[in-house]
């Protein structure tokens, strides 16, 4: 199988601290892995392609100093999301690809801004 | 440019019906065509794939799926529709040359009435 995981599942902060969440390929190896923002009942919307080694490439109108990507591993990416407010409060999800064209999916993360 | 188009946000069934979610793409290279199911508060999952080969894909859970380049279509379908279909549906296209970005159409919740 390709599991992909993310942690924390769900998380609530206080406005102006960072939280991070973190995205791992379980059983096998991605050069690229992707983050998302779901807001409630909305499409996934791409917030950038996270390559292992090489800076984060950012869709347009994603602030990169605000959403901070890491890919430090070929299976662990982190998401920052620094100085929160409660606007950034959504659903995160990452992704892995590990074929051509072929990601799987984390559970996603759900965070709460207070 | 790529971009997914997903005919009505919300389809009610009777349980037995058949389930017939629409999807029209727009890509300018031969695209890769997804059908993702997410459970509320879930990540996605896989339904099923194009990837150029045959025009009808099969999925999981008995789902189906037939590429329309004329009508430059790839709707999802399935015979009967069971209570635990219940779900949100995102349709997604990714470019054929080789790149992972996929972009996801607004999604279609299934409603499945007893």
């Amino acid at each position: 199988g390709a599991v992909v995981s993310q942690h924390p599942s769900w998380v609530i902060c206080k406005s102006g601290t960072s939280v991070k969440i973190e995205c791992r390929s379980l059983d096998f190896q991605a050069t690229t892995m992707f983050w998302y923002r779901q807001f409630p009942k909305q499409s996934l919307m791409l917030m950038a392609t996270s390559n292992e080694g090489s800076k984060a490439t950012y869709e347009q109108g994603v602030e990169k100093d605000k959403f901070l990507i890491n890919h430090a591993s070929l299976t662990l990416s982190t998401l920052t999301v620094t100085s929160a407010h409660p606007e950034d409060s959504s659903f995160y999800i990452c992704s892995a690809g590990k074929q051509v064209n072929e990601q799987f999916f984390g559970p996603g993360t759900r965070l709460t801004v207070l | 440019a790529q971009s997914v188009t997903q005919l009505g946000s919300h389809v009610s069934v009777s349980e037995g019906a058949l389930v017939l979610l629409r999807c029209n793409y727009s890509s300018s290279v031969p695209p890769y065509l997804f059908w993702y199911v997410q459970y509320p508060n879930q990540g996605l999952q896989l339904l099923l794939k194009y990837t150029s080969a045959a025009t009808l894909v099969k999925g999981i859970n008995g789902f189906e799926a037939e590429f329309k380049k004329s009508e430059t279509s790839f709707h999802l379908t399935k015979p009967s529709a069971h209570m635990s279909d219940a779900a949100e549906y995102f349709c997604a296209v990714s470019e054929g040359t080789g790149g992972f970005k996929t972009i996801f159409g607004a999604g279609t919740r299934l409603f499945v009435k007893a």
